[in-house]
């Protein structure tokens, strides 16, 4: 049963630290999103990529967050420096190769991050 | 992107069929509509997409309406497993915005 993995599943930490979330999208996809969620205002999408290059990352705030792919199988969320407001349900998703259109994405369980 | 509107809460006995609308009036002809829902502490899941045409699968029925400005998601037969937020979303991209979804109480 081919999953969207998320490590680690719950974090920690305080302000100021710098905050790495990693995503193992399901073998073969190859599309990536990174979403946010919060109490206030739900589900938003943060960036996502396609063939490992980032096709959007508008959702995202530049000056402390960045995503990457190192490789396929890999995809990585960064906070430098972390804030609490950045505490929030941080979920990573993929999808299979195809028209855009026609493509599910699959969640991951999620990295709830508390920044204290 | 159109917008959809969605009731913010709907409860529905176990073992009936949940209606769950969505309006979507401003969407365009080649926005397809998704359903998702999220289930307590999980990640959202896919449940059914359409363009023009009723849908069918093993978790649930989509009507569109033939002009396409509103839908309705059917759970034919609820469970108290099925209680969830459930979103409709449109999309014609990998751009997927979700709003606040219809939260869902499947009762015993």
């Amino acid at each position: 049963d081919a999953r969207v993995t998320q490590t680690p599943r719950d974090k920690v930490t305080e302000m100021g630290q710098e905050v790495t979330m990693r995503c193992q999208p399901i073998l073969g996809h190859n599309t990536v999103f990174w979403y946010r969620q919060t109490m206030k205002q739900g589900l938003e999408l943060l960036a996502y990529f396609r063939n490992r290059a980032p096709l959007d990352d508008s959702g995202m705030p530049k000056d402390r967050f960045s995503a990457e792919m190192p490789d396929a199988t890999l995809a990585t969320l960064k906070i430098q420096p972390s804030e609490p407001r950045d505490s929030a349900v941080y979920f990573c998703a993929s999808g299979p190769e195809g028209l855009a259109r026609y493509n599910e994405q699959f969640f991951g369980p999620g990295t709830r991050l508390t920044v204290l | 992107d159109a917008k959809t509107t969605q009731p913010t809460s709907m409860d529905c006995a176990e073992g009936r069929a949940a209606n769950l609308p969505c309006n979507h009036s401003t969407i365009s002809g080649n926005e397809y509509v998704y359903w998702y829902r999220q289930i307590h502490s999980q990640g959202p899941q896919y449940i059914i997409h359409g363009l023009k045409n009723n849908e069918t699968n093993e978790m649930a029925s989509l009507i569109i309406t033939e002009d396409r400005k509103s839908s309705t998601l059917i759970l034919p037969h609820a469970t108290l497993r099925d209680t969830a937020v459930y979103y409709c979303i449109v999309r014609v991209n990998n751009d997927m915005r979700f709003g606040a979804g219809t939260r869902l109480t499947v009762k015993p």
